[in-house]
């Protein structure tokens, strides 16, 4: 159990497009959601906690017109990358807060986004 | 604000050795603690989770250990083997929050 997917694992786009990752909990039902991004050889730093039917809440240097995230229902949450530059180019990797008593997170297998 | 280290950043050992990594937070008012595993490329596999009243947890050859007033834990595997070659990263959560800060971990590599 307790299995998030994300769509899609790698992704290339051409600078100025946008793209959007999708965070799926498979078999349970995740009222909170975190992304995080991985620049090579570096740790996760966390983006912002995305919460079903409300807004997201980014963390400093964040910027939410970039990094747009919707967190429509209990099993989705999409983070959008606005206007993609090279810079950006990183491993985005989802999590989920499980609902069991010991509230651990879950975490998806990852996206890897290269903007040209 | 939290901070983690681990030590140390990366290690090489022969097959079978017996192996002690550390991670060191700086911020003792924590929930819970987990370490991770993450393979080349990919995403993260939760390994053990201590809560902050737990002073170990074990599960098969690994045994994780902390101690929150001295803002450490710490992650042994036993008769490592070539496929325990990872990254491992230790992340704590902060009381009052779900956030997790990760470390900046230890890459293993087991030598057959």
């Amino acid at each position: 159990g307790a299995v998030v997917s994300q769509h899609p694992s790698r992704v290339i786009c051409k600078s100025g497009t946008s793209v959007k990752i999708e965070c799926r909990s498979l078999d349970f039902q995740a009222t909170t959601m975190f992304w995080y991004r991985q620049f090579p050889k570096q740790s996760l730093m966390l983006m912002a906690t995305s919460n079903e039917g409300s807004k997201a809440t980014y963390e400093q240097g964040v910027e939410k017109d970039k990094f747009l995230i919707n967190h429509a229902s209990l099993t989705l949450s999409t983070l959008t990358v606005t206007s993609a530059h090279p810079e950006d180019s990183s491993f985005y990797i989802c999590s989920a807060l499980g609902t069991s008593g010991l509230n651990e997170q879950f975490f998806g297998p990852g996206t890897r986004l290269t903007v040209l | 604000k939290q901070e983690v280290t681990q030590i140390p950043a990366a290690l090489s050992v022969p097959e079978g050795e017996n192996l002690v990594l550390n991670c060191s937070f700086t911020d003792s008012a924590i929930y819970n603690l987990q370490w991770f595993r993450q393979d080349p490329g990919k995403g993260l596999t939760s390994l053990l989770l201590i809560q902050s009243s737990q002073r170990e947890q074990t599960s098969g050859r690994l045994n994780a250990s902390l101690d929150k007033s001295s803002g450490r834990s710490t992650l042994y595997i036993a008769a490592s083997q070539p496929g325990d070659s990872a990254t491992y990263l230790c992340a704590p959560r902060t009381s009052g929050t779900y956030k997790y800060i990760f470390g900046t971990g230890t890459r293993l590599k087991v030598l057959a």
